[in-house]
């Protein structure tokens, strides 16, 4: 088992340009959250998927969005990008609930994003 | 609103020496803690989690809810353990799972 899998693992974008991140959950695990990691600080969340629906949104703007597919896999969009969202972009995904370990989440290594 | 604080952004220890990386939160329920570890060049992985009340790697971490705080010790660092700690709560019977993290201590050993 990969574990949970994302791509692209580095990018750059242009401020105003728009990205597109994809993970791929552990297998086994049918929830994916993505958090925001700045440098220096601790990971941020900014939502959950869970049956293809957002089950739970941070405090990120509407720039931010997100789906997730049949096969549990999801992905991450920004829109009009910005110097401040330079970060590096975890997904994580965790196992049903309510099975044992469900709220143990399983970290991908992440996509670093540089926005010029 | 749900916080977890870190105050110390490095602690550095010598070999042998006991470490103890300092964890509180702020929670109105019945929160879930855990500690996370990111080794160089390697991703987030659990480290422990204060419901399985077991020491991984040497370290324990004990859940105060007097104190509101969940700190990790060990008592004799090794160099390996010089990472990046996050300590992190979730909410219980919620129904899903959102991780607070803090802002994370370095811990460097040094020989």
């Amino acid at each position: 088992d990969a574990g949970v899998t994302q791509s692209p693992t580095h990018l750059i974008k242009t401020r105003g340009q728009q990205v597109t991140l994809r993970c791929s959950p552990k297998s086994g695990h049918d929830t994916v959250s993505w958090y925001q990691q700045a440098l220096g600080q601790g990971p941020q969340f900014i939502f959950q998927y869970y049956e293809e629906e957002e089950r739970q949104r941070g405090n990120f703007p509407d720039r931010f969005s997100g789906h997730q597919f049949p096969n549990y896999s999801s992905e991450l969009n920004v829109n009009a990008l910005l110097l401040g969202d330079s970060a590096l972009y975890l997904c994580a995904s965790s196992r049903p609930l309510p099975s044992s370990g469900a709220n143990v989440l399983t970290f991908g290594a992440g996509s670093r994003l540089t926005v010029l | 609103a749900q916080r977890v604080t870190q105050p110390e952004k490095l602690l550095s220890v010598f070999k042998g020496a006991p470490v103890e990386l300092k964890c509180n939160y702020s929670y109105s329920g019945s929160p879930e803690l855990f500690w996370y570890v990111q080794y160089s060049r390697q991703r987030l992985q659990l480290l422990l989690r204060h419901i399985s009340r077991e020491s991984i790697k040497g370290f324990t971490a004990d859940l105060n809810k007097g104190e509101t705080s969940f700190h990790l010790k060990k008592p004799f660092a090794q160099e390996e353990d010089s990472a990046m700690y996050y300590c992190a709560l979730i909410s219980l019977g919620t129904g899903f799972q959102k991780l607070v993290f803090g802002t994370g201590t370095r811990l460097l050993v040094s020989p």
